[in-house]
């Protein structure tokens, strides 16, 4: 069975400073992985996926993820964050013979000023 | 661009009262989802549907029933509304064509149950 352990549920970071938003699945089979971002009350976004393409995904906003098989992760990563990344962040991970998504519990991002 | 639409971005109702959610979307997906969204324990799964007349429980059908009459269209029902129903529900989509599983989702509707 898949699941997702997104580490921290709050994540706060200065303007300009580095995005890390970590996220570890657990698959017997080859991965699909997501992140979608949530702004307040609206659904989720897509913001990157991983399909046994290329490891290191880039994705909108300037939000890129890579690929680790070796660690089991898909961590989220921007280099400069900006106040309007304030969101929360989901990873997901699903399997091709399945349409379903596994979600994580989601991280909220703040970005102080 | 794929669009999910759903009936309200925020609905108030009474214990007890017959609640429909109503989500189209208009990409001719195979694949309908029903979430609900509570702080701290992320997307709950309530019920899918592969196709029309079809339907699978999720993680937390009870209390929920769904209908998927027309392709474009799947409806969540809370037969009889609890004050523990009072969340976010986001309806989501994806086609057997679409990228990898990927789902595309609707603004969502925020519950409230007094």
């Amino acid at each position: 069975a898949q699941s997702v352990t997104q580490l921290g549920s709050h994540v706060s970071v200065s303007e300009g400073a580095l995005v890390l938003l970590r996220c570890n699945y657990s698959s017997s089979v080859p991965p699909y992985l997501f992140w979608y971002v949530q702004y307040p009350n609206q659904g989720l976004q897509l913001l990157l996926k991983y399909t046994s393409a290329a490891t290191l995904v880039k994705g909108i906003n300037g939000f890129e993820a890579e690929f680790k098989k070796s660690e089991t992760s898909f961590h989220l990563t921007k280099p400069s964050a900006h106040m309007s990344d304030a969101a929360e962040y989901f990873c997901a991970v699903s399997v091709a013979s399945q349409g379903n998504l596994i979600f994580g519990k989601g991280t909220k991002l703040s970005v102080k000023p | 661009d794929v669009k999910v639409t759903q009936s309200s971005r925020y609905l108030v109702k009474r214990t007890g009262e017959k609640v429909f959610l109503e989500c189209v979307q208009d990409m001719d997906h195979e694949n309908m989802f029903w979430y609900r969204q509570d702080p701290g324990l992320g997307l709950r799964l309530i019920y899918f549907s592969y196709d029309v007349k079809m339907k699978e429980k999720g993680d937390i059908p009870e209390g929920y029933s769904v209908s998927r009459e027309k392709k474009e269209r799947f409806s969540l029902i809370l037969e009889s509304a609890s004050t523990n129903q009072t969340s976010m529900y986001l309806c989501a989509s994806s086609g057997y064509m679409s990228s990898y599983n990927e789902q595309f989702f609707g603004p969502g509707t925020r519950l409230t149950v007094l």
